[in-house]
């Protein structure tokens, strides 16, 4: 069974710097999607970044990238000139792309890592 | 706007009483998804359906109900049965084809 991995239950960052979150997952599978989405104060869940396992460029959104080691089973998540409002629990997230796999749309997620930004 | 719709944010319920969390999508997905989420344990999921007519348990289904009628509706029923009710409670739908998962503003349901 795939499983998913943050190791960094808190993290801090000043304002304008740069931080990044850490996940690593356990598959068989040769292909599948990794998400990274970010909960603030309000508890909605959002979807900050993914990544296709196919693909071996670095998915980016703005100030959001992410390092992606499919050998070593890594998908961090960089955060550049952080913001007051990147304050939020961030969770890293596992999903097959075997298709037709019975449970294929099922996400398998960390436990998160909540990060706070520091004025 | 296309999203998800989660209603009533809040709601209390009585020891003993069932009570049924409202999930409606107009975003034409078909999967659509019930988490639950308690402090330092992440999402755990409940129940999915991946089409109208179908929905299959997640991995902590005991104590809950589904049904999906309709493509744009998941209704979630938390019975008497769910020994530990009180959490917050997470509606998602995706794509057939596609990947992510898009998300309800939640429910936090109190048991008094």
């Amino acid at each position: 069974a795939q499983t998913v991995t943050q190791s960094q239950p808190e993290m801090s960052v000043q304002e304008a710097e740069t931080v990044t979150l850490s996940c690593t997952y356990d598959t068989s599978e040769s292909d599948y999607y990794l998400f990274w989405y970010k909960q603030p104060p309000s508890r909605q869940m959002i979807l900050v970044i993914r990544q296709e396992a196919y693909k071996q460029q670095n998915a980016t959104e703005n100030r959001f990238s992410v390092n992606f080691q499919k050998a070593a089973k890594s998908f961090s998540l960089k955060i550049s000139d952080s913001q007051l409002g990147d304050a939020a629990m961030y969770f890293c997230a596992y999903r097959s792309g075997v298709p037709n796999a019975g449970n294929n749309r099922k996400l398998i997620w960390g436990l998160g890592t909540s990060l706070a930004v520091n004025p | 706007d296309g999203g998800i719709t989660q209603s009533p944010k809040y709601l209390f319920r009585k020891e003993g009483q069932n009570v049924t969390l409202s999930c409606e999508q107009n975003l034409n997905h078909d999967a659509m998804y019930w988490y639950r989420q308690d402090p330092g344990q992440g999402l755990r999921l409940i129940y999915y359906s991946q089409i109208v007519n179908d929905f299959q348990k997640g991995d902590i289904a005991e104590g809950y109900s589904v049904s999906r009628e309709k493509k744009e509706s998941f209704p979630l029923t938390v019975t008497s049965a769910q020994k530990n009710p009180t959490a917050f409670y997470l509606c998602a739908s995706s794509m057939t084809a596609g990947t992510e998962a898009f998300f309800g503003q939640g429910t936090r349901l109190t048991v008094v």
